[in-house]
């Protein structure tokens, strides 16, 4: 099976910008998980896409959405961009059945924001 | 696990050695915990889980200890391998749906 595939791999964009990024799960995955990764921060979750529908978000101001489509591939969206969102964004997907189940990652997306 | 900000915690081993990498959790109401490997230019991958009702678990050359008294995860690797150098995550479940917890993180550098 293919793996997590995030595209584009790299970004540059400037302050007030929006970006859109996207994520292709593993075939039968319907779980998308977004994380934002900084060297200050670490790993943070963004939200989660269960069948188009946002099932868990996490602490990210409003600028910061996603959407999931029928065939459960993702897209995130982050408007009016600031310097401080420059980052790796990852995706993540998991079946979506259980917590606890395993949640693979994909390469990710560096977006850098001057 | 706590983020630590701008500076990882490093252990440096030798090949060949065992590796012991260490994460605090918060959450005692916790219930899955995972251990990722980072390289570099890539995304996480997933090493080994546990359950919270378990204690100990074993996969090829890593075990994962869960001390859920003191709330602490570690993972083992044994006979380490060059190619095991890596950023380790653990990461745990807040019993919320997908949402991952991360710690913040170890970097392991092999020593040949």
């Amino acid at each position: 099976k293919a793996g997590v595939t995030q595209t584009p791999r790299y970004l540059i964009k400037t302050r007030g910008q929006q970006v859109t990024l996207s994520c292709s799960p593993i075939s039968g995955h319907r779980s998308v998980s977004w994380y934002q990764q900084t060297p200050g921060q670490g790993l943070q979750f963004l939200f989660e896409y269960f069948s188009e529908t946002q099932r868990n978000k996490g602490n990210f101001p409003g600028r910061f959405s996603g959407r999931q489509f029928s065939n459960s591939r993702s897209e995130m969206n982050v408007s009016t961009l600031e310097l401080g969102d420059s980052a790796l964004y990852l995706c993540a997907s998991s079946l979506g059945m259980s917590e606890e189940e395993t949640q693979y990652f994909g390469p990710g997306t560096r977006l850098l924001v001057l | 696990g706590e983020s630590v900000g701008l500076h990882l915690p490093t252990l440096s081993v030798q090949e060949g050695d065992n590796s012991i990498i260490n994460c605090a959790y918060s959450n005692s109401a916790s219930d899955y915990f995972i251990w990722y490997k980072q390289e570099s230019g890539k995304g996480p991958q997933f090493i080994i889980d546990i359950r919270s009702n378990m204690d100990k678990r074993q996969g090829q050359r890593v075990t994962v200890l869960l001390n859920k008294t003191v709330k602490h995860l570690s993972l083992q690797i044994a006979a380490t391998q060059p190619g095991d150098s890596a950023v380790y995550f653990c990461a745990e479940n807040l019993n919320a749906g997908n949402m991952l917890t991360f710690g913040g993180g170890t970097r392991l550098m092999v020593k040949p």
